[in-house]
């Protein structure tokens, strides 16, 4: 069965630190995965994906996460936090077979103090 | 553009009521979803359509919600009747194409249900 895991409830950095939200998954063939972040009472923003190609994912906001098939992960980084990066982000897989069907992480919840 | 509109914003009811959500597409998007996020928890999806036809309605609890999407644009998401476990944020979003995954999905500000 596919799954999602993100394994910190919260991630506390500094600002002008770099951050790193962790995300690991299960699935069966090839992944398709995504970063969304969700700010207070706002819906889910796409931040960026991975379908193939460069294992290394720019997105927006200055985020990016490298792909790692032997260890099946997909880590969101910054190298540099601010404090409007203060959110809820959210790891998701689809598989290949399954393009449409996207199964969501529990979420992690950035917060960067000044 | 504008993005996914839903209404209303916050709903509470009272157990065995029923409730009814709107959400109305980023204009030209093909597919719908209705996901359903309780508090601590990542979304999980409860119907996708394609224009007016259900792609994927498996964790839907047929027996208390229903949806439909009767013109290919605009949708509706029904509970009747209501159970305390039905109380979280649901979140309607669109995408372009028919659903391949290679276009991102684009999320509506959700609407959160409290029963009680």
């Amino acid at each position: 069965a596919q799954s999602v895991a993100q394994p910190e409830d919260q991630v506390n950095v500094a600002e002008g630190n770099p951050l790193t939200v962790k995300c690991t998954y299960s699935v069966s063939g090839n992944p398709y995965l995504f970063w969304y972040v969700q700010y207070p009472n706002r819906g889910l923003q796409f931040l960026l994906k991975y379908i193939t190609g460069d294992n290394l994912v720019k997105g927006s906001y200055g985020f990016e996460a490298e792909f790692n098939k032997s260890q099946t992960s997909f880590h969101l980084k910054k190298p540099s936090a601010l404090v409007s990066d203060s959110a809820l982000y959210f790891c998701a897989v689809s598989p290949y077979s399954s393009a449409s069907k996207i199964i969501f992480g529990s979420g992690t919840r950035l917060s960067i103090r000044p | 553009e504008a993005g996914v509109a839903q209404s209303p914003r916050y709903k509470i009811i009272e157990k065995r009521q029923s409730v009814a959500f709107w959400c109305n597409p980023i204009s030209g998007h093909a597919t719908l979803y209705w996901y359903q996020q309780i508090l601590g928890q990542g979304p999980k999806l409860l119907i996708q359509f394609q224009n007016n036809g259900v792609v994927d309605d498996s964790q839907l609890p047929k027996d208390r919600f229903s949806a439909e999407r009767l013109k290919g644009v605009d949708s509706t998401l029904k509970i009747q009747p209501a159970k305390l476990e039905d109380s979280a944020v649901y979140l309607c979003a669109s995408s372009l194409d028919v659903g391949s995954s290679y276009n991102e999905q684009f999320f509506g500000p959700g609407t959160r249900l409290t029963v009680l």
